[in-house]
């Protein structure tokens, strides 16, 4: 079946520019995340959806990122007046109810560069 | 609070083992992964422990002791295509924390 799939794949972007950032989970996954990596770092966790339930937003380094999901499927990450420091790959995963075994299949990610 | 420490970079030759540690101090504990990631590539799941021993698969074993907060990843036979970031992850109040990685390079 198909896999997380992320687009765009990769998005240059001016500095103060919004950018829009989509992920489509496997269809069935009621858990969504989003994560950052910069280069050569680990991922840093963004946000967190779980089916109905309010978003975890703790991860969220600032109030100019905002994500939502819409019909419990598809997912859009919206970065306001993107900084340089913005830079990095967002990667989306989405698994099953975190239940027992809640591994998390990631998507190809998106790699954005703000000039 | 949360903190995961992996060696930063390991380096090992083509039919060795090699064991990758990490440890962990963490708020809320309910099993701990371990990824790999190529580079320019997502990461993909390899293992994932929830009780304290060695789960063993193929090539791969991964080892927990949840009252030491450590695990490890002990990789067998290496071959070239090892070469990778290996991720350990750990899912407390359904939330994943992954640490910096740990960069295999396998030398003939």
């Amino acid at each position: 079946g198909a896999g997380v799939s992320q687009s765009p794949s990769n998005k240059v972007t001016e500095k103060g520019k919004d950018v829009e950032l989509r992920c489509d989970p496997i269809s069935g996954h009621t858990a969504l995340y989003w994560y950052r990596q910069s280069l050569g770092q680990g991922l840093e966790f963004l946000i967190y959806f779980q089916g109905n339930s309010a978003p975890d937003k703790s991860g969220l380094p600032s109030d100019r990122f905002s994500a939502e999901r819409t019909g419990g499927s598809v997912s859009t990450l919206t970065i306001q007046r993107t900084q340089q420091e913005d830079s990095a790959v967002y990667l989306c995963a989405s698994s099953l109810s975190s239940g027992n075994n809640p591994e998390q299949y990631f998507g190809p990610g998106t790699r954005l560069t703000v000039t | 609070g949360q903190n995961i420490d992996q060696p930063t970079e390991m380096t090992a030759t083509e039919g060795a083992i090699v064991q990758i540690n990490c440890t962990y101090q963490t708020s809320g504990f309910n099993g701990l992964f371990w990824y790999q990631q190529h580079a320019g590539e997502a990461p993909t799941f390899l293992s994932y422990n929830v009780l304290d021993g060695l789960e063993e698969k193929g090539r791969f074993s991964s080892f927990l002791s949840r009252s030491k907060g450590y695990s490890y990843l002990l990789l067998k036979e290496l071959q070239m295509k090892d070469s990778a970031s290996y991720l350990c992850a750990v899912t407390g109040f359904q939330k994943l924390v992954f640490g910096t990685g740990t960069r295999l390079l396998v030398s003939p």
